[in-house]
């Protein structure tokens, strides 16, 4: 069974430019999560998907940070303009209905110059 | 809020020493304890967890026990491997809320031959 796909792994933009990164959940799995995972830390979250529904966005910063979930199944985050503070690890994850059980893909990781 | 303390590393044994990571934990309810493992470039990969109370979650020769009293789930392994080597983040999960998890920062543990 094919885990939780990410991509790109690694993505290098300069200030101000927009980035998007892809996931693609565990086949079944209707609950999505994106995090947010800086250096020496642990993962935080940014929106959690039931299906097409956001249920929790709380963390995430609207003004510069979107995110889409459209038909349940992949999504797609999105930051426009980044900022040197985003360089990051963003990782995607995926639970069957909300389980506590996560499943991680292997993030992406930012670098803004 | 809820929240997880990791003791700090990183962590340093040689091969077959026994190993201890540290977890303690602040929540509103009775959550669901976690271990995750980040191996170098990877996601995040569920070690073991435990749901309630005194209850034991092992995986792989780790173990770590649920103590409501201390409000802790120590990570423990007898002999460690070089190839345990990576990055390990204890969470929570509040059962009202399982979607939503709460990640200490991790500790890196370093083995050596």
């Amino acid at each position: 069974e094919a885990g939780v796909v990410q991509s790109p792994r690694y993505k290098i933009i300069e200030k101000k430019q927009p980035v998007a990164f892809w996931c693609n959940p565990i086949s079944g799995h209707n609950t999505l999560y994106w995090y947010l995972q800086n250096l020496g830390q642990g993962p935080e979250l940014l929106i959690r998907y039931e299906n097409e529904e956001a249920v929790d966005d709380s963390q995430l910063p609207k003004d510069r940070f979107s995110a889409e979930r459209l038909k349940g199944v992949d999504s797609t985050l999105k930051i426009q303009p980044a900022e040197l503070g985003d360089s990051a690890v963003y990782l995607c994850a995926s639970s069957l209905n909300g389980a506590d059980t996560q499943y991680f893909g292997p993030g992406t990781r930012l670098t803004v110059l | 809020g809820d929240s997880v303390t990791q003791m700090e590393g990183p962590v340093t044994l040689s091969e077959e020493a026994f190993l201890t990571i540290n977890c303690t934990y602040t929540a509103t309810g009775y959550p669901s304890l976690f271990w995750y493992v980040q191996y170098p470039g990877e996601g995040l990969q569920l070690l073991l967890k435990a749901t309630k109370a005194d209850d034991k979650g092992s995986n792989k020769g780790f173990e770590a026990t649920y103590r409501k009293e201390t409000t802790s789930f120590h990570l423990e392994k007898g002999s460690v491997q070089v190839s345990d080597s990576a990055v390990y983040f204890c969470a929570l999960s509040e059962k009202t809320n399982a979607g939503k998890s709460t990640f200490g920062d991790g500790t890196t543990l370093t083995v050596k031959p």
